[in-house]
């Protein structure tokens, strides 16, 4: 079973500009959750999609967005890049019921100059 | 609100030794209680897990944690560190009503020594 694929695995952008991340989850899994990850911050919690409907939102500004496709495949978009915004950005995916475990991608590195 | 807090953000054992990461949360209803193990540029791999039921959990590699209620503490423990363990690892925390929103700790990232 393929795991959870994250696209691009690593991008440089600069300061102003938008960025778009792509997750594809386990097959089977409905949820998918994003998450930010810095030295700084740790795992900080961004949204989480459910079929298609965002069911929770982590305390981020609106720059931060995402969308969930009718195949589970989800996207999350960050625009107007900040210096601040240079992470590591974590999909994970599970079956979305209950507090199940969460399935992570590796992940897609942002750097922004 | 949860929270969890890993003590010690380093932790270095001798091959061979005991290892032993802990965790404390905060959770106002009964927790899902989770370990993760992150190699560099990976994402994070579930090592163990405890929802309901025995309080001793068993992973993989070696792993277990025991969930003690009246001390909020869920520790990660191996009898003997093998080279292959180092790597960050992290506790998190979830609650039912929350769904899949986690809260992970700091993380404490683990070195040994040969």
């Amino acid at each position: 079973k393929a795991g959870v694929t994250q696209t691009p695995r690593y991008l440089i952008k600069t300061r102003g500009q938008q960025v778009t991340l792509s997750c594809s989850p386990i097959s089977g899994h409905r949820s998918v959750s994003w998450y930010q990850q810095t030295p700084g911050q740790g795992l900080q919690f961004l949204f989480e999609y459910f079929s298609e409907t965002q069911r929770n939102k982590g305390n981020f500004p609106g720059r931060f967005s995402g969308r969930q496709f009718s195949n589970s495949r989800s996207e999350m978009n960050v625009s107007t890049l900040e210096l601040g915004d240079s992470a590591l950005y974590l999909c994970a995916s599970s079956l979305g019921r209950g507090t199940g475990e969460l399935f992570f991608g590796e992940g897609s590195r942002l750097t922004v100059l | 609100a949860q929270s969890v807090t890993q003590l010690g953000s380093h932790v270095s054992v001798s091959e061979g030794a005991l290892v032993l990461l802990r965790c404390n949360y905060s959770s106002s209803v009964p927790p899902y209680l989770f370990w993760y193990v992150q190699y560099p540029n990976q994402g994070l791999q579930l090592l163990l897990k405890y929802t309901t039921g025995a309080t001793l959990v068993k992973g993989i590699n070696g792993f277990e944690a025991e969930f003690k209620k009246s001390e909020t503490s869920f520790h990660l423990t191996k009898p003997s560190a093998h080279m292959s363990d180092a790597a960050e690892y992290f506790c998190a925390v979830s609650e039912v009503r929350t769904g899949n929103q986690f809260y992970f700790g700091t993380g404490t990232s683990l070195t040994v020594i040969p």
